[in-house]
């Protein structure tokens, strides 16, 4: 069975200072993988994916994340955090096979003035 | 494009009351998912349809839960009789096919409606 585990529920950073949100999957074969920001009273938007190909990807609003098989992490990054990067941001996977996207319990990003 | 809409934004209802949540996805897209989300469980996929067929409705939580997709451009969510454990966001969301499934594999993901916040007092 493929599940998602997203470590640290809040997170808090300093505006400026660099965002590491964790998150760590299992799946038997190679999944697809891909991060969300949800927006207090709205619903999730696509902030990037990885399918195959670079395992480096860039994604929107200068987050970029990448996939290492070996650890079987997909660790999403920003080099400086933005007051408006406040938000939920939820790790997910799904497989080729199955369809299903499987969420991550989510991290909810603080970012100090 | 609008993007996935969702009717309504917000619902108040009491207990024991019918309530239908609607959708309509993205054009072109051929995949539709019901989500629901509460702080205790997260967030669950309730059934997914594939060309307006149910493909898995594993995750949908009792009987008095049920699901349609009548035609490409809409679908419906119905809780009857509604309870209040059933108070949650219920989101769409649609997506073409994932790579390795069709030509527009690489623009695959999913796209989700702003939900419906269902209240049931």
């Amino acid at each position: 069975a493929q599940s998602v585990t997203q470590l640290g529920s809040h997170v808090s950073v300093s505006e400026g200072a660099l965002v590491l949100l964790r998150c760590n999957y299992s799946s038997s074969v190679p999944p697809y993988l891909f991060w969300y920001v949800q927006y207090p009273n709205q619903g999730l938007q696509l902030l990037l994916k990885y399918t195959t190909g670079a395992t480096l990807v860039k994604g929107i609003n200068g987050f970029e994340a990448e996939f290492k098989k070996s650890e079987t992490s997909f660790h999403l990054t920003k080099p400086s955090a933005h007051m408006s990067d406040a938000a939920e941001y939820f790790c997910a996977v799904t497989l080729d096979s199955s369809y299903k996207l499987i969420f991550g319990s989510g991290t909810r990003l603080l970012v100090r003035p | 494009d609008a993007g996935v809409i969702q009717s309504p934004r917000h619902e108040v209802t009491e207990m024991g009351q019918e309530v239908t949540l609607r959708c309509k996805p993205i054009s072109g897209h051929d995949y539709l998912f019901w989500y629901r989300q509460t702080m205790m469980r997260g967030l669950e996929l309730l059934i997914y349809f594939n060309n307006n067929v149910p493909i898995d409705d594993s995750g949908m939580p009792e009987d008095r839960f049920s699901a349609k997709m009548p035609n490409a451009s809409f679908s419906t969510l119905k809780i009857q009789p509604s309870e209040p454990r059933d108070s949650a966001v219920y989101f769409c969301a649609s997506s073409l096919p994932p790579p390795g499934q069709g030509a527009m594999g690489p623009s695959y993901g999913y796209t989700f409606g702003s939900g419906t916040r269902l209240t049931v007092v």
